[in-house]
C-alpha cells in the first residue's frame, strides 16, 4: 500500500491495558480515517481527521480516542482494551479533492484483547 | 445515517462465468458509491467507482450501474478469473463520509 503504513501488524494486549496504534502517510493527504473490520459488519469509521489537531468521531468512536499532530501521522488510542475491541484495524487517507473520494487503505492490524 | 446493504454475502462461480453483487442504500443525498476488493492479509483496494450523475462506468472486466431512484448500485466482473477471488465491499458516500456494505466473498473455481 504506497504511501501509507499501520504498526503495529499485529499485536495481542489484556484488558484493561492501553494501546496505541499508528498510521503513517507519506503522500500529505489531508483526510485520515480509522476503520474496524469485523465479521458481518464490513468497514466502520471510528475517527476521522480533516487536518492537524482537527478529528472527528464515527459510528462506533466509544472506547477510542484520536490524535493527529503532524499531516502525516494519525494515532488511534484505546485507553482501556476490551474483549470487544478485537478487530482489524484499518487506516485509510484521501486527499482533499473534489474529483476523487476514493480512499487508499493501510494493510490493517490485527488487534487481539485477550 | 446512511445504511448500505450488500448482496449476496458469499458468491461462488466458475472460472470465465459472470458474477453480480447488489448493493442498496438508504440516503437519497449519498452522490459517490466506490467499489472496493480486499485480498487476504491486505486492506481494501478501490477498484471502480461512480458518481450520482452517472448510470454505468466500465473498465476492462469490471462495471458498475447506479440506479438512482431505486437507489441500488451493483458490481459485474465478466470473464471471471482465479484471481478476482477476494472480499467485495461497496459503499456509499456523501462526500467523505462513507458507509460500507458487509461484504460478499467471491470464490472463482478453475
Amino acid at each position: 500500500d504506497a504511501g501509507i503504513t499501520q504498526s503495529p501488524r499485529h499485536k495481542v494486549t489484556e484488558t484493561g491495558t492501553p494501546v496505541t496504534l499508528r498510521c503513517h502517510q507519506t503522500e500529505n493527504h489531508r483526510y485520515m480515517y480509522w476503520y474496524r473490520q469485523d465479521p458481518g459488519h464490513g468497514l466502520r469509521l471510528i475517527h476521522y481527521s480533516y487536518g492537524v489537531k482537527d478529528t472527528d468521531k464515527g459510528e462506533v468512536s466509544d472506547g477510542y480516542s484520536v490524535s493527529r499532530s503532524k499531516t502525516e501521522d494519525f494515532l488511534l488510542t484505546l485507553e482501556s482494551a476490551t474483549s470487544s475491541q478485537t478487530s482489524v484495524y484499518f487506516c485509510a487517507i484521501n486527499a482533499d479533492r473534489s474529483d476523487n473520494y476514493g480512499y487508499t487503505f493501510g494493510s490493517g492490524t490485527r488487534l487481539t484483547v485477550v | 445515517g446512511e445504511n448500505v446493504e450488500q448482496h449476496p454475502s458469499t458468491l461462488s462461480v466458475q472460472e470465465g462465468d459472470s458474477a453480480v453483487i447488489k448493493c442498496t442504500y438508504s440516503d437519497s443525498a449519498s452522490n459517490y458509491f466506490p467499489w472496493y476488493k480486499q485480498e487476504l492479509g491486505k486492506g481494501p483496494q478501490l477498484i471502480i467507482d461512480i458518481r450520482s450523475n452517472v448510470g454505468e462506468k466500465k473498465d476492462q472486466r469490471i462495471a458498475v450501474t447506479l440506479n438512482k431512484t431505486a437507489k441500488h448500485f451493483s458490481l459485474h466482473i465478466t470473464e471471471t478469473q482465479p484471481e478476482d477471488s477476494a472480499v467485495y465491499f461497496c459503499a456509499a458516500s456523501i462526500r467523505r463520509d462513507m458507509r460500507f456494505g458487509a461484504g460478499t466473498r467471491l470464490t472463482v473455481k478453475p
